[in-house]
């Protein structure tokens, strides 16, 4: 079946570096992979996608690449700030369109 | 105005009641989806619809019944609840994902947090 994984310690880093996340899955290769965050008591909301033929995709401060012959994604945040302190969710299409498989998503702490 | 709002924010009930989420999105989109996620933060589909009509069941129990009045619309009644189902609940809406290239963003709601005593 499709298994996302995502570190489940949170990280924590000081703030002005760069915070790295990972996302691996296995058993299948996904059309597309999106990446989203989660503070507390919200919904997710969305950052990033990025398709199988894209290496690299920009937004301001956030970087995705996604390398489909390792299966793995990663996510940065450059110079990063407290206010990028969330939880961060991988999320590759699933076996339809219709489906998004999360993972358990990552922590990041960024400190002052 | 909220994109996608769903009530109510908090719901606390006993075992064996029937309760249900309602979801509104304002954003035209055609397709809406529920999510589930667990104490250990998994956030995992429950089911999808786009216009109107059911596209994903993940093996949900039958206890489970989503329905669409229109596009807008997605709401969830629970029968004969379990402590099991005790989870956040989370509704969302995009575009359609079923066009040639997929992929659309998910926009979601702030949440249900469902405690079942």
């Amino acid at each position: 079946s499709q298994k996302i994984e995502q570190n489940s310690e949170a990280l924590n880093i000081q703030e002005g570096k760069t915070a790295t996340l990972t996302c691996n899955y296995t058993n299948y290769s996904p059309a597309y992979l999106q990446w989203y965050r989660q503070d507390p008591g919200r919904g997710p909301v969305f950052l990033l996608l990025i398709r199988e033929n894209e290496k690299e995709k920009r937004k301001e401060r956030l970087k995705v690449t996604f390398d489909t012959t390792l299966k793995q994604s990663l996510f940065h945040i450059t110079a990063s700030q407290p206010a990028d302190s969330a939880t961060y969710l991988c999320a590759p299409e699933g076996d339809s369109s219709y489906k998004l498989i999360f993972g358990s998503g990552t922590r990041l702490l960024v400190r002052p | 105005d909220t994109a996608v709002s769903q009530t109510p924010k908090y719901l606390v009930t006993q075992m064996g009641n029937d309760k249900s989420i309602k979801c509104e999105q304002n954003l035209g989109h055609d397709t809406m989806y529920w999510y589930k996620q667990d104490s250990k933060k998994f956030l995992k589909i429950m089911f999808s619809y786009n216009n109107k009509e059911l596209i994903i069941n993940e093996t949900v129990p039958n206890r489970f019944s989503p329905k669409s009045p229109d596009k807008a619309h997605l709401n969830l009644h629970i029968n004969s609840l379990e402590l099991g189902d005790s989870a956040v609940y989370f509704c969302a809406s995009s575009h359609d994902p079923g066009h040639r290239y997929g992929g659309e963003k998910l926009f979601f709601g702030s949440g249900t947090q469902l405690s079942v005593l």
